[in-house]
């Protein structure tokens, strides 16, 4: 099945700067990847994805870059600000994945934005 | 439209009982999938219901089982209870319209502890 490793497992930034989490996946029929992010003590929110067939997408501070041929992908936050201080998961589905739609989730990054 | 809502909020069980925890999908999602969240462990996949019947299950004991109704609401059930399944249950639905990849929606979750 698919497995999907993500780093780092905690990244500290100053306010205002860049982040950058990434994932690796191992199955290449893989076509969907989300990322969602969970507050402490709420629920895991989608972020963002992006589809196999488009290499970035970009919303406002975030973007996610995807290369297909080395099966990874990666979130971009830019000019951080307290309130992205939050565990991001990011996802790979395909269709004989096991988790909601064929998700297969990473184990999460704890991103904290110093002030 | 209502999000996924999950029944209770809070437990807590003694060792050798037995638990079950409900999710009500958002109206129309017919898939509904079932995480263990514990801290530095991710999103570990329990199982996922489609129709009624179970499409796919993670690796996890025969302690731990699921249904889902005919109106999607989805039931997971453990039995004899362990001080190591004391963690945050998640519930997702998602529409799923044939695994092409789509936005899961999570509820708040049920905290269960174990003593």
């Amino acid at each position: 099945g698919e497995n999907v490793e993500q780093h780092p497992s905690t990244l500290s930034v100053q306010e205002g700067d860049s982040a950058v989490i990434k994932c690796t996946y191992s199955d290449s029929a893989s076509n969907y990847f989300p990322w969602y992010k969970q507050e402490l003590g709420k629920r895991p929110q989608l972020i963002i994805d992006i589809r196999s067939n488009v290499g970035e997408k970009k919303d406002q501070r975030i973007a996610v870059t995807l290369n297909k041929t080395a099966k990874h992908f990666s979130l971009h936050i830019t000019e951080t600000q307290p309130e992205d201080s939050a565990v991001y998961f990011c996802a790979a589905s395909n269709p004989s994945g096991g988790g909601a739609d064929g998700l297969t989730f990473g184990k999460g990054t704890h991103l904290i934005i110093q002030p | 439209k209502a999000g996924v809502t999950q029944t209770p909020r809070y437990l807590i069980k003694t060792r050798g009982q037995q638990v079950t925890l409900s999710c009500s999908p958002i109206s129309g999602h017919r898939s509904v999938s079932w995480y263990q969240q514990t801290p530095g462990q991710g999103l570990q996949f329990l199982f996922e219901y489609f129709s009624e019947t179970q499409r796919n299950k993670g690796n996890f004991p025969g302690r731990f089982s699921g249904r889902q109704f005919s109106n999607s609401r989805s039931e997971m059930n453990v039995s004899t209870l362990e001080l190591g399944d004391s963690a945050l249950y998640l519930c997702a639905s998602s529409f799923d319209r044939g695994r092409i990849g789509t936005e899961a929606f999570f509820g708040q979750g049920t905290r269960l502890t174990v003593v």
